[in-house]
C-alpha cells in the first residue's frame, strides 16, 4: 500500500537535546512538507522540499533543520534552539504542477514532548 | 497575503441533524480550495477539493462544499451527521500548484448522541 509513514508516534526528550523525526513516503511524490500543530491552532509550515537536495524555509523554520537526500525521505531535526518544541508534527507529500493530483497527503504524525 | 478564516472554532450538533462549517478566504486571484478532516491523534485526510468547474463539490463520507467566488467562501455541509463525524475540520487554500497551502485554524465538530 502506498502512503506516508512517520516514526515514532510518540517521542519524549529532555530539554536541550536534539531529536530527529522520520518521514518516509512511497507515493513517488516530488514534494514533501513538515508542519507543526499546536492545540487549538491550525497547521504551520516549518520546511518544504520540492525536489531532492533542495528545500525552503516555511513560516516557522527557526530551531529546525531538514535534509532531502532521497526522494522518499524528509527527516526533520528539532534542535535545542527551538524554544517550545512540544507539539504534534505532521509530514505531508504531494506532486505539484499537476492540478488534478496536487493534493497533500499526510502521515499519521509524531507527538513530541520535551520534558 | 492569503488567509483562511473559519468562523466557528467549535460546532456542537445533534446526531442526524444537518451541519455547515464555514470557511472564508482572502485572495485576489483564483485559488484551489480544500477541506481536510483530522481524527484525534491522527494525520489529516482529504475530504474534498475544488480546482475548477462546478462550484458544488462532493467528497467522502457524505460531505459536500460550495465554492462562492463573489463571497470568497467555501462552506462545508452534511445533511445528516453521525457520531463518527466528530473530528477537527480544516479549510485550506493555495494559489497555484507551486504555492504553499494555507490552512485555517480548524473547526471542532462534536456530534451529540
Amino acid at each position: 500500500d502506498g502512503g506516508i509513514t512517520q516514526s515514532p508516534k510518540y517521542l519524549f526528550r529532555k530539554e536541550g537535546q536534539n531529536v530527529t523525526l522520520s518521514c518516509e513516503q512511497n507515493l513517488n511524490h516530488d514534494a514533501m512538507y513538515w508542519y507543526r500543530q499546536d492545540p487549538g491552532q491550525g497547521l504551520r509550515l516549518i520546511y518544504y522540499s520540492q525536489i531532492v537536495n533542495d528545500f525552503q524555509k516555511g513560516d516557522i523554520a527557526e530551531g529546525y533543520s531538514v535534509s532531502r537526500e532521497k526522494k522518499e525521505s524528509f527527516p526533520l531535526t528539532v534542535t535545542s534552539a527551538q524554544k517550545n518544541p512540544t507539539a504534534f508534527y505532521l509530514c505531508a507529500s504531494s506532486t505539484p504542477g499537476l492540478a488534478d493530483t496536487d493534493t497533500q497527503y499526510f502521515g499519521p504524525g509524531t507527538r513530541l514532548t520535551v520534558l | 497575503a492569503q488567509s483562511v478564516t473559519q468562523l466557528d472554532s467549535q460546532v456542537p450538533v445533534f446526531e442526524e441533524a444537518p451541519v455547515e462549517l464555514r470557511c472564508n478566504y482572502s485572495s485576489s486571484v483564483s485559488v484551489y480550495l480544500f477541506w481536510y478532516v483530522q481524527y484525534p491523534n491522527q494525520g489529516l485526510q482529504l475530504l474534498l477539493k475544488y480546482l475548477s468547474g462546478s462550484t458544488l463539490v462532493k467528497g467522502i463520507n457524505g460531505f459536500e462544499a460550495e465554492f462562492n467566488k463573489s463571497q470568497t467562501s467555501f462552506h462545508l455541509r452534511k445533511p445528516s451527521v453521525h457520531i463518527s463525524d466528530t473530528a477537527e475540520y480544516f479549510c485550506a487554500v493555495r494559489k497555484t500548484s507551486y504555492d504553499k497551502v494555507i490552512f485555517g485554524p480548524g473547526t471542532s465538530l462534536s456530534v451529540i448522541p
